[in-house]
């Protein structure tokens, strides 16, 4: 089974600085997806970002970059120029892409603080 | 695109009865649906997983028979807490996975109250 491992529990950045939440994961297949998502105080799940494994470039989308280290099972992501909105849980999960599972295991989460 | 909504957003309800929280994806047909809990500060721990028009997948050490999930049509998914009882009170949300784009949307979630 697939395990998805987030060691910081909490993490505070500067408003406009940048900021990395780590990420490991567990799995024996080769092929499978991660994602970053985004929880904030509604609770409402909001996908930030997306990382194919077979892809080795690094996924971005605006502030938001990732590190995915496919031989080292990491998958960290980057906010630059943090904003009082990201303020949030993040949560990093994982997707088999293997048959028809689609199941999401996701980490234990990280709450990020913004500080103005 | 890609909404899914959940209701009642907010249920309180006595001990022992029975609530129905429902799942629809508004604008996209979703062949299969997956429940999670959630309690405060802590991660998704996925419940089930329904396919429309068959029975739903249970993960390990979730009670079938008091969790009922009905996948009747691609677009709506309920839930069934059977007799309810305080421990059941958590955050329960719904997500909805579509082919079209091989992605899984989220709907708000529901706030379960047994008191």
């Amino acid at each position: 089974a697939q395990t998805v491992t987030q060691s910081q529990p909490e993490m505070s950045v500067q408003e406009a600085e940048t900021v990395t939440l780590s990420c490991t994961y567990d799995t024996s297949e080769s092929d499978y997806y991660l994602f970053w998502y985004k929880q904030p105080p509604s609770r409402q799940m909001i996908l930030v970002i997306r990382q194919e494994a077979y892809k080795q470039q690094n996924a971005t989308e605006n502030r938001f970059s990732v590190n995915f280290q496919k031989a080292a099972k990491s998958f960290s992501l980057k906010i630059s120029d943090s904003q009082l909105g990201d303020a949030a849980m993040y949560f990093c999960a994982y997707r088999s892409a293997v048959g028809s599972a689609r199941q999401l295991t996701f980490g234990s989460g990280t709450q990020l603080t913004v500080l103005p | 695109g890609a909404v899914v909504s959940q209701h009642p957003s907010w249920v309180i309800c006595k001990s022992g009865t029975s609530v129905k929280i429902e799942c629809r994806s508004l604008d996209f047909q979703a062949t299969t649906m997956f429940w999670y809990r959630q309690f405060p500060k802590q991660s998704l721990m996925l419940m089930a997983t329904s396919n429309e028009g068959s029975k739903a997948t249970y993960e390990q050490g979730v009670e079938k028979d008091k969790f009922l999930i009905n996948h009747a049509s691609l677009t709506l998914s309920t839930l069934t807490v059977t007799s309810a009882h305080p421990e059941d009170s958590s955050f329960y949300i719904c997500s909805a996975w579509t082919s079209g784009n091989n992605e899984q949307y989220f709907g708000p979630g529901t706030r379960l109250t047994v008191t």
